[in-house]
């Protein structure tokens, strides 16, 4: 069955470091998302990108953080200055449409800002 | 207000019992509705679309009712292995399939 796979799946970093999370949705999929999770707390969406460029985001998803495609398999979130409160699960999904049919999650990577 | 309630929980069911779950959404331009299953510290997996004419899948039933907007999940029979966390998510259309997730409901099956 096919997956998203996500790199690497912990990653710790310094305050004010930049961290690159990748995914590689699934290939025929064309909507892609972050979500992020802090323990204990509810799943989150950051961002939705479709078509080579971000189609929403939410209000967690400030400067510090882009997104891009830089290939045809890869979809990365770069957060630029970690803070302490980006500790977190981040999850990338992808679905084949953008109306809300069924979104498949990558594994996650565990990130956590010392 | 939260735009996807669920029961607080956590509920402690005994092997065999029966458990629903209930959900409130908020907004009623959501238009897909979806029960997750998230296992501890791992990604959500689609347990069941829901729809309104209702929907059953083996031990799961799904129901939906727009006017209320409530969504509803029964587990019959439960087994050990049905021990998760259960996400109520909602879509809308015009927002590119963005999900949004309820805080989960937490499930323990015991022996």
């Amino acid at each position: 069955e096919p997956e998203v796979t996500q790199t690497p799946s912990h990653q710790v970093t310094q305050m004010g470091q930049e961290v690159i999370l990748r995914c590689v949705p699934i290939s025929n999929h064309l909507y892609f998302y972050w979500y992020r999770q802090i323990l204990g707390q509810k799943v989150e969406f950051l961002v939705s990108f479709y078509n080579n460029e971000i189609s929403e985001k939410s209000e967690i998803f400030d400067d510090q953080f882009s997104v891009e495609r830089p290939d045809g398999s890869n979809f990365t979130l770069k957060i630029r200055s970690t803070k302490l409160e980006d500790s977190a699960m981040y999850f990338c999904a992808s679905t084949i449409q953008g109306d809300g049919t069924e979104a498949f999650f990558g594994q996650g990577t565990r990130l956590t800002v010392v | 207000r939260k735009e996807v309630e669920q029961d607080p929980g956590p509920f402690n069911v005994p092997e065999g019992a029966t458990v629903a779950f209930n959900c409130t959404y908020s907004n009623s331009a959501s238009q897909s509705f979806f029960w997750y299953r998230q296992d501890c510290r791992k990604e959500p997996k689609l347990l069941m679309s829901v729809y309104s004419s209702g929907n059953e899948d083996g031990r799961f039933t799904a129901q939906l009712n727009r006017a209320s907007q409530y969504i509803s999940l029964l587990i019959r029979d439960s087994k050990l292995s049905d021990s998760a966390t259960y996400l109520c998510v909602v879509a809308h259309y015009n927002q590119g399939g963005k999900l949004i997730f309820g805080q989960g409901t937490e499930l323990s099956v015991k022996p």
